[in-house]
């Protein structure tokens, strides 16, 4: 099973509130991913977590904070958002290195 | 200019088409390769994934890999409408010594196609 769920599907969020992104996968990869998407362009890779660790921040502003509760978990907690954050936010994980790397559908976000 | 280019068409062919879809990247330490589906308003899915130079086959889809012309293809025989899509190729590096190139990936800007029956 190349499965990695996301909830919610759908968010709308106006810039003061709080919300929590959740990805979840069950094929023993220790690597996962959040990345960033606009219409019409590709996906930005925002944090690595590898072993349960950050490994890698792309620069991502302190208003998304990146959390890994276990081998199996990635959420994005989200803060004072501003409209431009409005986008697809995708999971993604992987085997260590690299390898191809399994997405799921993704948390469409809006901010209002 | 990006480290990978791909035309962002849009590509537009009739049912039972043969479509190439091509991408060329700069960096010679890219050494594993990815297409990815992305069906609108959803994540992309992984089609092919090599890392040598040569072909490789899945049903309908054919990934080619030609590292010295730094060239990447997809083929899709016999193409359905249902394969109207974004296609996106990917790459990734070698890990590095301290482990942070990994997980990486460098994506072209992707391709829009349509099949029209």
């Amino acid at each position: 099973d190349t499965e990695v769920t996301q909830t919610p599907k759908h968010l709308v969020m106006g810039m003061t509130n709080k919300k929590s992104l959740k990805c979840e996968q069950h094929m023993g990869h220790r690597a996962m991913y959040w990345y960033k998407q606009k219409a019409k362009k590709p996906p930005e890779l925002m944090f690595v977590y590898s072993y349960e660790k950050l490994s890698i921040n792309e620069s991502v502003p302190s208003r998304f904070s990146p959390e890994c509760p276990n081998s199996s978990l990635l959420n994005l907690h989200l803060h004072a958002l501003q409209p431009e954050d409005s986008a697809l936010y995708l999971c993604a994980s992987s085997q260590e290195g690299p390898y191809e790397q399994y997405f799921g559908p993704g948390t469409r976000l809006t901010v209002t | 200019q990006k480290e990978v280019e791909q035309d962002p068409g849009p590509l537009s062919v009739p049912e039972g088409a043969i479509v190439s879809l091509n991408c060329t990247y700069s960096n010679s330490a890219f050494q594993y390769f990815m297409w990815y589906r992305q069906y609108s308003r959803k994540g992309p899915e992984l089609l092919m994934y090599t890392y040598s130079s040569g072909n490789k086959e899945d049903g309908r889809f054919t990934a080619q890999v030609d590292k010295s012309s730094k060239y990447i293809s997809l083929f899709i025989r016999d193409s359905q409408p249902s394969d109207s899509a974004t296609y996106l190729c990917a790459t990734s590096t070698i890990p590095n010594a301290g482990g942070t190139s990994y997980g990486k990936l460098t994506f072209g800007q992707g391709t829009i196609l349509t099949v029209h029956p």
